[in-house]
């Protein structure tokens, strides 16, 4: 059974940083390119960032909003994605899932993917 | 950044009658080259994260009832529940993955019991 299991948040106060971590069981982690999305309280979802799996390069994409604060690295041979976050505001407040990126379409080595597995999320709170 | 929109915000179906959700892309999430729409439906209920209902605009995810059912190409698609059931009461998005890895979902639409 596929398990990803986020952990990690908490309450911080603006400018500090937080290390979110998303362990994944029930698949080959290494083979899989892993995503995170937030939802603030009430709120829609917002793609965060996506690191894609070694064979793919193990790059990196992050939404506007968080580039150059937010990095995103993951652990094949422990099964974890973290998230890095830097610099926090108010408004990063959200719930954070991480997700399996599962590829629909890949030609000249891009790809395409949509998330097939989604953690409960991770609550961080930003405030004073 | 493809912009998703969403209609209606809410409604409510009694039970057993049919749900429509219509999303629309700024731009075609058409790839020409496979001709497939790069669209998927998530389900989302209160406090639980989202789940993957429908892929490639119309392609039912293992184990998602058959009363769900995606359509539609180009910039506009819909969702169907063809028989709403109480447990199908939750907020649906639309996400597009046309632009990898710059995914945007909808703004959702939320599903009550009339």
């Amino acid at each position: 059974e596929v398990q990803l299991v986020e952990s990690g948040g908490g309450l911080v106060q603006p400018g500090r940083s937080l290390r979110l971590s998303c362990t994944a069981s029930g698949f080959t982690f290494s083979s899989y390119a892993m995503s995170w999305f937030r939802q603030a309280p009430g709120k829609g979802l917002e793609w965060v960032g996506f690191i894609r799996s070694k064979a793919y390069g193990g790059t990196t994409e992050y939404a506007a909003s968080v580039k150059d604060r937010f990095t995103i690295s993951r652990d094949d041979s422990q099964s974890i994605a973290y998230l890095q976050m830097n610099s926090l505001k108010t408004d990063d407040t959200a719930v954070y899932y991480c997700s399996r990126a599962r590829s629909g379409y890949c030609t000249g080595g891009v790809c395409s993917y949509y998330f097939d597995y989604w953690g409960q999320g991770t609550l961080v709170t930003v405030s004073s | 950044d493809i912009v998703m929109t969403q209609s209606p915000d809410s409604l409510a179906v009694s039970l057993g009658e049919r749900a429509t959700i219509n999303c629309k892309s700024s731009q075609s999430v058409l790839y020409s080259s496979n001709n497939k729409n790069y669209l998927a439906w998530y389900q989302q209920k209160p406090g639980q994260p989202p789940k993957l209902l429908i892929y490639w605009a119309s392609t039912r995810e293992s184990g998602v009832p058959d009363r769900f059912s995606g359509s539609g190409s180009g910039t506009d698609f819909t969702l169907t529940i063809s028989s709403l059931q109480a447990e199908d009461v939750a907020i649906y998005y639309c996400q597009q993955y046309y632009s990898t890895p710059r995914f945007t979902f909808g703004p959702g639409t939320k599903v009550d019991i009339k």
